[in-house]
């Protein structure tokens, strides 16, 4: 039962330009939602996060934005550099006490020159 | 991940062996949790753990698989008995309360040969 799903799972982008990652999610209980970053070798860096009360939230180059009437949320990054290439995460928890996140398969992007 | 440190990073384990992965916490943070990445999947979470506690293992195998946060020293993850379909990158993750962000470690990758 995967509730928070990424249906692409490689991108590719060409410096400069806009990358989209995208994520849905079934449980309607879901009430924030973050993303991580991760490189090979290495564990999930937190990137940036929405609460399900707000439609948009922005730090520097990355956006997310959540529909919650699709159950939907994206990742914005643009410019895209070619440090950005890594596997990007959607997680979702439900309700602000609760521990647990529950991730997505990941997206890698890659960003060429 | 600076500051929530694993090891070992790499494991090897016959089949049959146990594994234990130790997870020393951010300086501060009395939460842990601990998160498994099979291959091609994405982080599934396993178990929480206070000090002294175990608030939430829904995502524990029923067998073999064991955690502890003792009131001194790292968290333990223990699986006896280890299978092939054990092998995987085992994460933990750190915070100051539930509430916070997760800060991820680099991970455990188990091997059994």
């Amino acid at each position: 039962d995967q509730q928070v799903k990424q249906n692409s799972p490689s991108l590719s982008v060409q410096e400069g330009r806009i990358s989209i990652l995208n994520c849905d999610y079934t449980n309607s209980m879901f009430d924030y939602f973050l993303w991580y970053k991760k490189y090979p070798a290495e564990g999930p860096t937190f990137l940036i996060s929405i609460s399900s009360i707000k439609d948009k939230n922005e730090d520097g180059r990355f956006t997310v934005f959540l529909n919650k009437s699709a159950k939907h949320l994206s990742l914005h990054i643009v410019p895209s550099q070619p440090g950005d290439s890594a596997v990007y995460f959607c997680a979702a928890k439900a309700g602000y006490n609760t521990d647990k996140l529950i991730f997505g398969t990941g997206t890698r992007l890659q960003v060429f020159p | 991940n600076a500051g929530v440190m694993q090891n070992p990073r790499h494991l090897v384990r016959r089949r049959g062996q146990e594994a234990r992965l130790r997870c020393s916490p951010m300086k501060g943070h009395s939460h842990v949790y601990w998160y498994r990445q099979l291959p091609e999947e994405g982080l599934k979470f396993m178990v929480y753990l206070q000090k002294e506690n175990i608030i939430d293992e829904s995502g524990m195998p029923k067998e073999r698989f064991s955690a502890e946060f003792p009131k001194e020293g790292p968290s333990i993850l223990r699986i006896q008995q280890v299978v092939r379909g054990d092998s995987a990158a085992y994460f933990c993750a750190s915070s100051l309360d539930s509430n916070y962000g997760y800060t991820f470690g680099s991970g455990t990758r188990l091997t059994v040969v």
